[in-house]
């Protein structure tokens, strides 16, 4: 499976937009980039995916590089209740399998 | 609303004592997941069944089995729990297994496991 690099830790001030960053520099064509978040004591929540395009919804925005290897999650207007760990994974579309790395501890300060 | 319920919430069970853990869905999904989170840890797959086709991971210990008697539950056994089998045990699902959406996850809240 296919690994992605993820920065440990972020930090953000309350309604300013987060960019997290993900490195994944050995996807492959059939990949999907997808991020989950899991805020604490919780399970992991979907966020987003994409496969080559920009893609918006309501939680978020996902930045695709050009040549894929690397991603950008955007949270338009960090809340408090966006503190949470955020994973980049890349989902193959033969497998559909959820392999997590260590993710991105986002903390938001008020 | 349509969700992933699991039950217990928290769960202590003895060393070597059986424990079940239940996951329950209401999405209709055809792909049901487990995954053991230790804590400080990201989730890590265990298995997952696509309809009644069982699938195991590799390097998921023989102590651990799943039973899926029907399509909205999922069940956990820990044939003889040991301590480092204490840790969060996460049920998900997903619409289908090869597809645009198959990463596409719901999760439900988990099941805290201690081993005394």
């Amino acid at each position: 499976d296919a690994k992605t690099t993820q920065p440990n830790s972020m930090e953000s001030n309350e309604e300013e937009p987060v960019h997290l960053p993900c490195n994944h520099s050995t996807i492959s064509g059939t990949d999907y980039i997808h991020w989950y978040r899991q805020l604490p004591s919780q399970g992991p929540e979907y966020v987003i995916h994409g496969l080559t395009s920009n893609v918006n919804n309501r939680m978020a925005s996902l930045a695709i590089a050009e040549d894929r290897k690397s991603s950008t999650l955007i949270l338009h207007r960090a809340t408090l209740r966006d503190a949470a760990v955020y994973y980049c994974i890349l989902v193959s579309g033969n497998t559909g399998k959820l392999i997590f790395g260590q993710g991105t501890t986002l903390q938001v300060k008020p | 609303d349509a969700m992933v319920i699991q039950n217990p919430r928290y769960q202590v069970t003895q060393f070597g004592k059986p424990v079940t853990l239940s996951c329950s869905q209401t999405l209709n999904h055809n792909v049901m997941y487990w995954y053991q989170q230790k804590s400080s840890q990201a989730p890590k797959l265990l298995f997952h069944y696509y309809d009644k086709d069982f699938n195991n991971e590799a390097d998921t210990p023989d102590n651990f089995q799943s039973r899926r008697p029907n399509t909205s539950f999922c069940f956990l056994d820990i044939r003889s729990p040991g301590l480092g089998d204490a840790a969060m045990y996460l049920c998900a699902t997903s619409r289908d297994f090869r597809s645009n959406t198959a990463g596409e996850q719901y999760f439900g809240p988990g099941t805290r496991l201690t081993v005394t």
